[in-house]
């Protein structure tokens, strides 16, 4: 079963809007990892959350948890036509079992 | 460094033939994972290695499917007999020291097609 649910499943922005993503997931959590799949490619890490921080940046993104509403949010500044592809979220289970357990993903897509 | 490197990167076989698919981590990790990504169901774990013993098969979805790691740097994803409905991506990915706190880090994708 998926850990991560992203919200909303499909996003289309116009180029230079900001695009927010949402996951939400099910057990407690030591980390929480966000990344992207442009089409017919593999995933790229972009940004890892620990459980004990509440906000993250890395270039035009920003990512935020909240540990008490198991949910995590991932905000993509001035968007260009370049950022369209998947989001995933990703969380490894509070049981440090060293997997990673995927969410089902946001696809966005940037208007130029 | 030249990234996990997966072959096939396509494959289009006959129902009941055999596929393997084959996996180069990226040299120095020690943790390989093999995923399956299908729109219907998106990326799901199907096996786990960690210093080449398989620590989590939970996700293989049945006995047709096997996995094995002889050495750090090869793996193997094997379907026999294959389905119609084994048709995905199938996604290797590495990472040092466990995928929890650390990056994990794709191949390109073997894109499976069974007819």
């Amino acid at each position: 079963s998926q850990q991560g649910e992203e919200d909303p499943q499909a996003l289309s922005i116009q180029e230079g809007e900001n695009a927010t993503m949402n996951c939400s997931y099910k057990t407690s959590i030591n980390n929480l990892q966000w990344y992207r799949q442009n089409s017919g490619r593999g995933l790229v890490h972009l940004i890892l959350i620990r459980s004990n921080e509440r906000e993250k940046h890395s270039g035009r993104l920003r990512v935020t948890l909240d540990t008490s509403k198991k949910s995590s949010s991932l905000l993509i500044t001035a968007s260009r036509a370049a950022d369209t592809a998947s989001y995933f979220c990703a969380t490894d289970g509070s049981s440090n079992t060293g997997k990673l357990i995927f969410g089902q993903g946001t696809t966005l897509q940037v208007k130029p | 460094d030249a990234g996990v490197i997966q072959s096939p990167r396509h494959e289009v076989t006959e129902m009941g033939q055999e596929v393997t698919l084959r996996c180069k981590p990226i040299s120095g990790h020690n943790s390989l994972f093999w995923y399956r990504q299908t729109m219907m169901r998106g990326l799901e774990l199907l096996i786990y290695f960690n210093n080449n013993v398989p620590i989590d098969d939970s996700g293989m979805p049945e006995d047709r499917f096997s996995a094995k790691m002889p050495n750090a740097s090869f793996s193997t994803l094997k379907i026999q007999p294959s389905e119609p409905r084994d048709s995905a991506v199938y996604f290797c990915a590495s990472s040092f020291g466990g995928a929890g706190g650390n990056t994990i880090y794709f191949g390109e994708g073997s894109w499976l097609t069974v007819v």
